[in-house]
């Protein structure tokens, strides 16, 4: 069965830390997709990022980089130099291709970036 | 280009009655997924339809609960003899979708609905 846990409810800093948003995943199948999506108080969720299974490389984007480590079952997102615009919920899901095609989220952190 | 639609953007309605929500997806986005966000929470799958497949409703809570999506491409998400527990924002995404590979969903805005 799948699972996304994001056990920080809740991070407060102030502009220009870094700060790192833990995603533990669980899952029986070894094809799937990971996401990283930004909702920030406005509403709509946005996209941020994608990593396959099969793609440990991590990324980056700007301020923004992705840890994906299979072995811990892990996609964590670090902010580097936090600014107040960041602050919104982020949202780690995952997708299994043997699981149908529906995409389990994660509850959500919630960051707050305080000038 | 128009993203995701929804409408309307706020529904308020009293215990029992029932409910039409709907989502306009990105023209030629195949897959479509509804959503539900409780206040404060993450969010909980409800329901996918790809093309002309069979949707996958394993999300839906109850019978109360069923969607349609019309000629691939509207859909509606009807909640009959709504409860106060039904209260949250339900949002729509649409996705690209193509064989062997998930794409990125783009959301709507969502509906806020509320029942008294």
């Amino acid at each position: 069965a799948q699972k996304v846990t994001q056990a920080q409810t809740e991070i407060s800093v102030v502009e220009k830390e870094d700060v790192t948003l833990d995603c533990v995943y669980e899952t029986r199948d070894t094809t799937y997709y990971l996401f990283w999506y930004k909702q920030p108080p406005s509403g709509e969720l946005v996209f941020l990022i994608r990593r396959n299974s099969f793609d440990e490389q991590n990324e980056i984007s700007g301020r923004y980089s992705w840890n994906f480590q299979k072995s811990t079952s892990s996609f964590n997102f670090t902010i580097t130099a936090s600014q107040v615009v960041d602050s919104a919920v982020y949202f780690c899901a995952l997708s299994e291709v043997g699981g149908g095609f529906k995409t389990i989220f994660g509850a959500g952190t919630r960051l707050f970036v305080k000038a | 280009g128009a993203g995701v639609s929804q409408s309307p953007s706020n529904k308020v309605t009293e215990k029992g009655k029932d409910v039409e929500l709907r989502c306009d997806p990105i023209s030629g986005h195949t897959a479509l997924y509804w959503y539900r966000q409780s206040l404060g929470q993450g969010l909980e799958f409800l329901i996918y339809f790809q093309g002309n497949s069979a949707p996958d409703k394993s999300g839906l809570p109850s019978d109360r609960f069923s969607a349609e999506r019309t000629g691939g491409s509207v859909s509606t998400l009807t909640i009959q003899r709504t409860q106060q527990e039904d209260s949250a924002v339900y949002l729509c995404a649409s996705s690209l979708r193509r064989r062997s590979s998930y794409n990125e969903q783009f959301f709507g805005p969502g509906t806020r609905l509320t029942v008294l």
